[in-house]
């Protein structure tokens, strides 16, 4: 069975750049999850889904920040303009629900010059 | 206060030793716990959930202590394919939906 996928693996742009990530979460997943994770620590959560619909985006910036989930399966978000403190691994991660295990994709890398 | 606080280590252990983390969480209301292992540049990966009855899977055990609010991860007979960094995770919030991690816990076994 496919995981988690994600693109691009690296991004580098320059700052007031737009950016975008896409994640291709496991077939029949219903929940997705966007996290930031800076060097040297935790993933943090930016927004979480539940089928097409944005449940839990306090933690997502939301004058830069956007991310939708249309139709429930992909999921894109977006940086713009993009800031030098946006660097950081951006995963994506699925689960069949709330309460079940969270599958995370390769991640994005992004630097922001 | 952070949600979840981990000694970031590094942990550096020679094979065969035992090793210990610990992981504390500040919600009381806090209702779900478990370890993840992240692999230098690779995403996380769940190790095993944190059952309040305290679970064993192989060489890694897993406690849960409400009353003080800690989890610990214990390591016995450590391999060489343990060296990773071991990210705890609450689940809390206000909602008791989020998921918080920890900045994790560096190991490295040493031949």
């Amino acid at each position: 069975e496919a995981g988690v996928v994600q693109s691009p693996r690296y991004k580098i742009i320059e700052k007031k750049q737009p950016v975008a990530f896409w994640c291709n979460p496991i077939s029949g997943h219903n929940t997705l999850y966007w996290y930031r994770q800076n060097l040297g620590q935790g993933p943090e959560l930016l927004i979480r889904y539940e089928n097409e619909e944005a449940v839990d985006d306090s933690q997502l910036p939301k004058d830069r920040f956007s991310a939708e989930r249309l139709k429930g399966v992909d999921s894109t978000l977006k940086i713009q303009p993009a800031e030098l403190g946006d660097s950081a691994v951006y995963l994506c991660a699925s689960s069949l629900g709330l309460e079940w295990t969270q599958y995370f994709g390769p991640g994005t890398r992004l630097l922001v010059l | 206060r952070k949600e979840v606080e981990q000694d970031p280590g590094p942990f550096n252990v020679p094979e065969g030793a035992t090793v210990a983390f610990n992981c504390t969480y500040s919600n009381s209301a806090s209702q779900s716990f478990f370890w993840y292992r992240q692999d230098c540049r690779k995403e996380p990966k769940l190790l095993m959930s944190v059952y309040s009855s305290g679970n064993e899977d192989g060489r890694f055990t897993a406690q849960l202590n409400r009353a003080s609010q800690y989890i610990s991860l214990l390591i016995r007979d450590s391999k060489l394919s343990d060296s990773a960094t071991y990210l705890c995770v609450v689940k809390a919030g206000s909602t008791g939906n989020q998921f918080y991690f920890g900045t994790g816990t560096s190991l490295t076994v040493i031949p």
